[in-house]
């Protein structure tokens, strides 16, 4: 069964300090993986995904598919970024799965 | 084009009542997707079409719902005999096939929702 972890619900870091939001997957195929986040009364929408290879809002992603994680980091969170964020493999068959999120609050 | 777009915002209704959802993709979007989502948790799989054929029902869509995309572009979700386990929050979304931006997984694009209560 496809399944997604992200072990911590509640994320809280300090201005200006690294973060690293978790995500474990267990997938049948070879799955693009997505970060997805829902800032405050906003809707959900896509921060990243693994093949861009890009650093969005100062956000990158690696993917390890040995062990296959595909851990959110940022070196220095800004208060901006906190929000819910969603770890979501996906492949062309359909549906994305979804972990069940981590609230990140980053402190003044 | 506004993106997705979900009415109604909220819907409180009592138990045993039908409700119906609606949803507009992004215009050029072939495929469409509902998803469940409850407090504490990411969103669940509920269903989904490409144009107007539906390929996919999860177990989660018991006998009591039931969507449509009769033309390939809008699409309902209706429950039946709402039950006070149905409250949550209804998220629809689009994708445009792969291969159009890229990759071999889909970027969602999500509406903001229709948070359903059943009293």
């Amino acid at each position: 069964a496809q399944r997604v972890t992200q072990p911590e619900k509640l994320l809280s870091v300090f201005k200006g300090a690294p973060v690293e939001l978790k995500c474990n997957y267990s997938y049948s195929g070879s799955p693009e993986l997505f970060w997805y986040v829902q800032y405050s009364r906003q809707r959900l929408q896509l921060l990243l995904r693994h093949i861009s290879r890009e650093s969005i809002k100062g956000f990158t992603a690696d993917l390890n598919k040995g062990e296959t994680s595909f851990h959110l980091k940022k070196p220095f969170a800004q208060e901006e970024d906190s929000a819910m964020y969603y770890c979501a493999p996906n492949t062309n068959a359909g549906k994305s799965t979804f972990g069940d999120g981590t609230t990140l609050t980053v402190k003044p | 084009d506004t993106g997705v777009s979900q009415n109604p915002r909220h819907k409180i209704t009592k138990r045993g009542q039908n409700v119906t959802f609606r949803c507009d993709p992004i215009s050029e979007h072939n495929r469409l997707y509902w998803y469940r989502q409850t407090l504490g948790q990411g969103p669940e799989f509920l269903t989904y079409f490409q144009n107007e054929a539906q390929l996919e029902k999860s177990r989660l869509l018991s006998d009591r719902f039931s969507a449509e995309r009769p033309k390939g572009s809008f699409s309902t979700l209706e429950i039946q005999r709402t039950e006070q386990g149905d409250s949550a929050m209804y998220l629809c979304a689009s994708s445009s096939l792969p291969g159009r931006t890229g990759g071999t997984g889909e970027k969602l694009f999500f509406g903001s929702g229709t948070q359903l209560s059943v009293l």
